[in-house]
């Protein structure tokens, strides 16, 4: 099993692009999450899904949109890049909601110019 | 919705020596406290985690405590040894039926960066 994968590994994008962040799980967990890491800040939620068909709001959800593509992808869009957007990304998922482990992916190195 | 603090930031210990993280939260529904650790590089994995029906748990040279009244959890790691180095997160949150609001979500701390010497 490869667990999480997410693409790219690395991205640089200008002020205003758009990008599409990739998540797949091959565990056959339900519930999925998108989160943001910057340094000082630990890891903030920005958007999750508690099952397939359902998406909603983490802590900080504001410039970013997210597809839950079927049960096991994931997709977190950048609409129009921000400075502010600049961080690692993480794409996560869970057996069940709530309080079960969750297993992490590599991460996305984002800088945005 | 819930707070996670987390002490200290950075941490360095001598191989052998024991080293303690201590975290606080804020809403007292929190009962399932996980600890992930993120070597460089790597995306977090979780190393142990507590329910709020126990106080403490054990793993090998890995231990969390809990303690409820005073909303603060622990983990010690005993032993140190140089690939323990890393950076360790403590997370809270309620366990339980799922809803869409905060308060089934975990929260994460700051995180605590430790080296362990040689």
């Amino acid at each position: 099993n490869a667990g999480v994968t997410q693409t790219p590994k690395f991205q640089v994008l200008k002020t205003g692009q758009s990008m599409t962040l990739q998540c797949a799980q091959d565990m056959n967990h339900n519930s999925m999450y998108w989160y943001r890491q910057d340094p000082g800040m630990g890891l903030r939620l920005i958007y999750y899904s508690a099952s397939e068909g359902t998406t909603d709001k983490g802590e900080v959800p504001n410039g970013y949109n997210v597809s839950r593509l079927n049960k096991r992808e994931f997709s977190l869009r950048l609409e129009s890049a921000a400075p502010s957007q600049t961080s690692v990304y993480f794409c996560a998922s869970s057996r069940l909601a709530g309080g079960n482990e969750q297993f992490f992916g590599p991460g996305t190195r984002l800088t945005v110019l | 919705g819930e707070n996670v603090e987390q002490h200290p930031s950075t941490l360095s210990v001598q191989e052998g020596d024991s080293a303690v993280i201590k975290c606080t939260y804020s809403d007292s529904a929190s009962n399932y406290f996980p600890w992930y650790k993120q070597e460089l590089g790597k995306g977090p994995q979780l190393i142990i985690d507590i329910r709020s029906n126990v106080g403490e748990k054990k793993d090998q040279r890995i231990a969390v405590t809990l303690n409820k009244t005073a909303k603060h959890f622990s983990l010690h790691i005993t032993e140190t040894q140089p690939e323990d180095s890393a950076v360790y997160f403590c997370a809270a949150t309620p366990r339980g039926v799922w809803n869409t609001g905060t308060a089934s979500k975990l929260t994460f701390g700051t995180g605590t960066r430790l080296q362990v010497t040689l």
